[in-house]
């Protein structure tokens, strides 16, 4: 069974757009982990964010900010004002002491 | 400096070898996993490792098989019963249910 969905495949947005990432997860345990990560074309995961399952606050990382809401299952993902160097895939995961990797969102931003 | 180290970053193998992807990390993680990206997909996790001399299968570890006789590393060897090797293979570490750290992965061709 599917643990992370992602059900956008690809995005594509012109510069200064705002995007946002849709992530839904399934677990059974009370205590886990959510995270994004970004992988550009050179294929290195960039880890983003991290969020355990007590703390729903919302955060904003400059033009990143993310939307967790346990009550849904989602962890949410927006980039306001996109520029082209956001352009990547973007993967939400799940660590519930097996880290599990939703298919990822190509975000394509055109200048 | 401290992270995960995947050697080589491209590998090729003839039909019917057995190859070892090499994982190295000095973050002094606990868990360590192998994941195989085909193009345009997600990540496929293979094994994961929660504590040195243990190791459970992931999704789709038919045909790999692995070792944790050090805390530091977690080797992969693609075995000739892996009928369709060819992939991105990404090494990861964390600890416990936090984020995971990745290597810059190997890229395995046969030929």
């Amino acid at each position: 069974a599917q643990k992370v969905t992602q059900a956008q495949t690809e995005i594509s947005v012109v510069e200064k757009e705002d995007v946002t990432l849709d992530c839904v997860y399934e677990t059974r345990d009370t205590t886990y982990y959510l995270f994004w990560y970004k992988q550009p074309p050179s294929g290195e995961l960039v880890f983003l964010i991290r969020r355990n399952s007590f703390d729903e606050q919302n955060e904003i990382s400059g033009r990143y900010s993310w939307n967790f809401q346990k009550s849904t299952s989602s962890f949410n993902f927006t980039i306001t004002a996109s520029q082209v160097v956001d352009s990547a895939v973007y993967f939400c995961a799940l660590n519930d002491y097996k880290l599990s990797f939703g298919a990822g969102t190509t975000v394509t931003v055109r200048a | 400096d401290g992270g995960i180290t995947q050697s080589p970053k491209y590998l090729f193998r003839k039909e019917g070898q057995n190859v070892t992807l090499s994982c190295e990390q000095n973050l002094n993680h606990d868990a360590m996993y192998w994941y195989r990206q085909d193009p345009g997909q997600g990540l496929r996790l293979i094994y994961y490792s929660q504590i040195v001399n243990d190791f459970q299968k992931g999704d789709i570890a038919e045909g790999y098989s692995v070792s944790r006789e050090k805390k530091e590393s977690f080797p992969l060897t693609v075995t000739s019963a892996q009928k369709n090797p060819t992939a991105f293979y990404l090494c990861a570490s964390s600890i416990g249910t936090g984020g995971a750290f990745f290597g810059q992965g190997t890229r395995l061709t046969v030929v």
